[in-house]
């Protein structure tokens, strides 16, 4: 079975400086996605950044990036510059093998921002 | 706004009731899913459809049931509620561009 995993449940980080949170996932695909999701206490399901498998290139969306090591079938996220508001629970995910494409999710990490 | 809308956002039931939950989509998407998130175990898909009049398990079926009549509902029913599916659901939804679109959830607490 397709599995994705964070190592870290929680995290902390001071305003303003860069935070990398890690996902390691299992694939036997050769071409897929990668996601990123951030969870505000709202509930809500927001996607912070998608990875093409088969783009050499990391994906970057303003402060968000992301280290992407096929190889490894790594998938780390970075802030930068964090701000308040980036507090929420990060979940990787990653679709299963054909068919209906499935999102298979890490257990999440809680990033807290000190001020 | 275009997106995925679940109905009800909040919902408390007797051990034994049942009800259904409704999730509805505007993008025309063909894939719709719905998943449980239970503290510290992320999203667990429970029932999934590849399109109008299919459906299909996923990792937790157990003590679910789903349809999908008209391509832009998904319906999730638990026939006889258990403590156990104390839990917040989402529903989602894919388009063709491999996006995933995601409703507001619903929290539903069995005692």
């Amino acid at each position: 079975a397709q599995t994705v995993t964070q190592s870290q449940p929680e995290m902390s980080v001071q305003e303003a400086e860069t935070v990398t949170l890690s996902c390691t996932y299992d694939t036997s695909e050769s071409d897929y996605y990668l996601f990123w999701y951030k969870q505000p206490p709202s509930r809500q399901m927001i996607l912070v950044i998608r990875q093409e498998a088969y783009k050499q290139q990391n994906a970057t969306e303003n402060r968000f990036s992301v280290n992407f090591q096929k190889a490894a079938k790594s998938f780390s996220l970075k802030i930068s510059d964090s701000q308040l508001g980036d507090a929420a629970m990060y979940f990787c995910a990653c679709p299963s093998i054909q068919g209906a494409q499935k999102l298979v999710f890490g257990q999440g990490t809680r990033l807290t921002i000190n001020p | 706004n275009a997106g995925v809308t679940q109905t009800p956002k909040f919902r408390v039931l007797k051990t034994g009731q049942s009800m259904t939950l409704l999730c509805a989509q505007d993008m025309n998407h063909e894939y719709m899913y719905w998943y449980r998130q239970d503290p510290g175990m992320g999203l667990r898909l429970i029932h999934y459809s590849v399109g109008e009049g299919t459906t299909a398990k996923g990792e937790v079926p157990d003590g679910y049931n789903v349809s999908r009549l008209k391509k832009q509902n998904f319906l999730l029913g638990l026939e006889s509620a258990a403590p156990s599916q104390t839990s917040v659901y989402f529903c989602a939804s894919r388009g063709a561009a491999r996006g995933y679109t995601f409703g507001s959830g619903t929290r539903l607490t069995v005692v």
